[in-house]
């Protein structure tokens, strides 16, 4: 089965940086980009940017760009969403997902991670 | 304001058909680039409901069908359940700037 799994809910203040992570399972890691979608309070989707674990090939939406720094760990089948200093709006759950269709289809979806950042 | 335009809500009796749109432009949609759904229930992850326009994946009812045409695509569900009753997004890629993914702003479903 393939799988997503990401790292828990973190809760953090403001100025502090964090990484959170996503690790693949039951499919050939390095061969799908992975993506990382926002989605804020209330709020819909937010696609955030793109890695290809094979060669760390990164894209960022035009949004996030120098806010967040995407990577991977292809020895370890791990994708990681990084903050140098969390702001409060950063507060959200983030999601990965696995895109082996065109146009970037995304499938599975990990379960999500629910950043909170306030002072 | 989403690159993709979806109905903020929809609403439909159990086992009415709704249908949800999803416009877009001649950068993305119009170009040729294939169009997603998603079903969000609450408190959950997204969930891939139609790739590729119209194409549906393995566990996915036949209740659920997608269509492209033009600059526009289009999500049915027809027998409308209960538990269909979800937030509802397309999505697709931007071939402007240095290209992107996108997302319509999502569609409430309400099942009356």
């Amino acid at each position: 089965e393939v799988q997503l799994v990401q790292s828990g809910a973190e809760v953090k203040k403001p100025g502090e940086s964090l990484r959170i992570s996503c690790k693949g399972s039951g499919y050939s890691f390095t061969t799908y980009w992975i993506g990382w979608v926002r989605q804020m309070p209330g709020k819909g989707l937010e696609w955030m940017g793109i890695i290809y674990p094979g060669d760390s090939d990164t894209r960022y939406g035009p949004s996030f760009k120098g806010q967040v720094t995407i990577s991977a760990d292809k020895s370890i089948s791990t994708a990681y969403l990084q903050w140098s200093s969390l702001k409060a709006s950063d507060t959200a759950m983030y999601y990965c997902a696995r895109a082996p269709y065109s146009s970037y289809g995304f499938d599975p979806w990990g379960q999500g991670t629910l950043v909170t950042v306030s002072s | 304001q989403s690159v993709l335009t979806q109905p903020p809500s929809v609403s439909g009796a159990p086992g009415q058909r709704v249908t949800i749109s999803c416009t877009g432009s001649s950068s993305n949609i119009g170009a040729g680039y294939d169009v997603h759904w998603y079903q969000q229930l609450p408190g959950t992850a997204p969930k891939l409901l139609i790739y590729d326009n119209n194409r549906r994946p393995s566990g996915i009812p036949d209740r659920f069908s997608g269509s492209k045409s033009g600059t526009s695509a289009s999500l049915a569900i027809t027998g409308l359940q209960a538990e269909d009753e979800a937030d509802y997004y397309c999505q697709s890629y931007d071939s402007s700037l240095s290209g992107y993914v996108v997302f319509g702003g999502g569609t409430k479903l309400t099942v009356l």
